[in-house]
């Protein structure tokens, strides 16, 4: 139990461009998502909790206008990087959260070049 | 106040041996201390976890201790074994739903 699925696992996009990530809690209904992004070698730094049906809310430092979150439904919650640029890439992780527990997605790359 | 602060930084540890992975807190307000498995290219996976009101949970070969007063809670993995190779991260949060703190992560490598 308590898969969370994201897609796609990959992606390479140009510059200007943008690009949907969705998440989905395959076996589960989540009221919070949450979406990290992971230098390499580095811990997850959240950028925005999404409750479905609200507006997210993001972390400090991070542009609401470039990184769109849409939590449509209690198992679905996107993130799309808006006009994205090289250093966007990076690898983009959501979270489900059931309680006090968050079950992670697999990751999205995301290479922008 | 909202740091975890976690250590070392990267582990070697031979099969069999114990890796022990720590990590502090500074908020008081944390009820729920998770640990997370990560292999390269794949998300977190939920080890085990522990709240505050019992001082130490086993599941197999990863037990949790706790320790409240000194705000410290830490990660040991018996006879460890090289597909424990990873990198593990410690985090807290409180209330349900909460938003995680990480850790900064350590890398355990377990060597034959």
């Amino acid at each position: 139990g308590a898969v969370v699925s994201q897609h796609p696992s990959r992606v390479i996009c140009k510059s200007g461009t943008s690009v949907k990530i969705e998440c989905r809690s395959l076996d589960f209904q989540a009221t919070t998502m949450f979406w990290y992004r992971q230098f390499p070698k580095k811990s997850l730094m959240l950028m925005a909790t999404s409750n479905e049906g609200s507006k997210a809310t993001y972390e400090q430092g991070v542009e609401k206008d470039k990184f769109l979150i849409n939590h449509a439904s209690l198992t679905l919650s996107t993130l799309t990087v808006t006009s994205a640029h090289p250093e966007d890439s990076s690898f983009y992780i959501c979270s489900a959260g059931v309680s006090y527990e968050q079950y992670f997605g697999p990751g999205t790359r995301l290479t922008v070049t | 106040q909202q740091q975890v602060k976690q250590s070392p930084q990267s582990l070697i540890v031979q099969k069999g041996g114990i890796s022990i992975i720590n990590c502090a807190y500074e908020n008081t307000a944390f009820d729920y201390f998770p640990w997370y498995q990560q292999f390269p290219g794949k998300g977190p996976a939920l080890l085990i976890a522990i709240r505050p009101d019992v001082s130490e949970k086993k599941e197999g070969r990863f037990t949790i201790s706790f320790n409240k007063s000194a705000k410290q809670f830490s990660l040991h993995i018996m006879d460890s074994q090289p597909g424990d190779s990873a990198t593990y991260f410690c985090a807290a949060s409180h209330n349900t739903a909460s938003k995680l703190t990480f850790g900064t992560g350590t890398r355990l490598q377990v060597t034959l």
